[in-house]
This record gives C-alpha cells, sequence and structure tokens, in this order.
C-alpha cells in the first residue's frame, strides 16, 4: 500500500487553459475527497465520492470545475478555462466507508496558473 | 465567523517546551481530528476524537464535547515538530454524520533548537 498519491505534484499553466489532476486512493477506500487549500488557509471541501457516485459538492465548485471517479477507483479533477483565482493545493483525501473512519491524504497538486 | 476556529495562529517554541494548540467549534460534531502538514503540502492524520483524550508518544490529545473545544498538547517539544497542525470537525447532519471535513486555518508551530 502506497496511499493516496496525486499527479503531477506541481502545474503551472496560462490562464485560459485547462487542467486535469489525478487521484489513486488507497485500494479499498470507497470514499475519495477533493480539497483545496490557498495559503495561508485551511483546506476547502470540494467534492466527495462514494464508490463511482458524486455525492456531494460545495457550492465553491463552479461549473468550471467537474470532477469523476468512474470506476469507483481513481478520481479525476479538471478545470476548464483557469483563471489566476484557481491557484491553489488541491488535495486529495480517502477513507474506508464506516462511520468516522480516519482520512488519508496525498500529497497534493499545487496549481499555478499564469 | 468560522464554525471552526484555532489559537494561536502562529506559535514559536524553544526546543523542549511544552506545547498547547487549542480549537473551538461552533456546532455539532460526530469527530475531531488533529492533522499535521509539513511544507510541501502532505498532510497526516494525528488523532481522530469523539470524546476524552488520546495519546501518541509526545502528542496528547483532548475534547470537551460540551465546551466545544479541543486541545492538542506536544510534550518535549523537538525542531522536527516544526509544522502546520490543523484541526477539522465532522459535522452532525440532520441524524447522519456530515460526509466532509470542515478545517481551522492551522496553526504554524516552529520550534527552534
Amino acid at each position: 500500500d502506497t496511499g493516496v498519491s496525486q499527479d503531477p505534484r506541481h502545474k503551472i499553466t496560462k490562464r485560459g487553459q485547462n487542467v486535469t489532476f489525478r487521484c489513486d486512493p488507497i485500494s479499498e477506500h470507497n470514499r475519495l475527497y477533493w480539497y483545496r487549500q490557498t495559503l495561508g488557509q485551511g483546506p476547502e471541501f470540494l467534492t466527495y465520492f462514494q464508490n463511482e457516485a458524486q455525492l456531494e459538492k460545495s457550492r465553491l465548485l463552479s461549473d468550471r470545475f467537474s470532477a469523476e471517479r468512474p470506476k469507483g477507483s481513481f478520481s479525476t479533477l479538471e478545470i476548464q478555462r483557469t483563471e489566476q483565482g484557481d491557484s491553489a493545493m488541491y488535495l486529495c483525501a480517502s477513507s474506508w466507508g464506516f462511520r468516522n473512519s480516519p482520512l488519508h491524504f496525498g500529497n497534493g497538486t499545487r496549481l499555478t496558473v499564469t | 465567523k468560522n464554525e471552526v476556529e484555532q489559537s494561536p495562529q502562529n506559535l514559536t517554541a524553544q526546543e523542549g517546551e511544552f506545547i498547547t494548540i487549542n480549537c473551538s467549534y461552533s456546532v455539532g460534531i460526530s469527530a475531531l481530528h488533529w492533522l499535521q502538514q509539513h511544507p510541501g503540502g502532505g498532510i497526516v492524520s494525528l488523532f481522530m476524537l469523539s470524546s476524552g483524550k488520546k495519546k501518541h508518544g509526545r502528542l496528547i490529545a483532548t475534547i470537551n464535547i460540551q465546551e466545544k473545544h479541543s486541545s492538542l498538547h506536544i510534550t518535549a517539544s523537538h525542531p522536527r515538530d516544526s509544522a502546520v497542525y490543523i484541526c477539522a470537525v465532522r459535522m452532525v447532519r440532520g441524524e447522519t454524520s456530515g460526509s466532509r471535513l470542515t478545517f481551522g486555518e492551522g496553526t504554524q508551530l516552529t520550534v527552534n533548537p
């Protein structure tokens, strides 16, 4: 078990471009979460999957953001027409689906929009 | 007002000092997490509490549900403890637990040798 892995670690893109991030959770975990963290702030919830179903989305997730988890394993987070305000660390976490099970975080993808 | 508030925001200590970081929350919760984040972003879960006290090595976490307050203590602090410590809660929504965590803004701890 290599833990939660995220790819890429860093992404620099120009404003207006589309970007896609990938998260591979711990293999037996059925819950997967995406969070966004800006400098000096705690993470903010974006969205949550149980298996392949996207069960909750934050109001922070504008229509430029979309997330998928097609086979209930890895997940992708796509941002279309990136804006400078999208620059942040995007964190993925996974957990097993029983109540209050601990979260395991990946190392994050740092996005810089120029 | 944030639903989860931490204090202090920044803390500098000398090696060996006893450290306390506080977390207050304003909502009903089913669990509270203490997390450690090192430069570069990786987050490690330290504790998950729903009542009482937990201890792991030099780290102790306590929670008072009635007062909606938790503390993280570090005994005999060491420079390698330097990191951001984040409190996060899983809110109770209706009769079921919320599916996600709400985070505090974190406490930047620096332990000098």
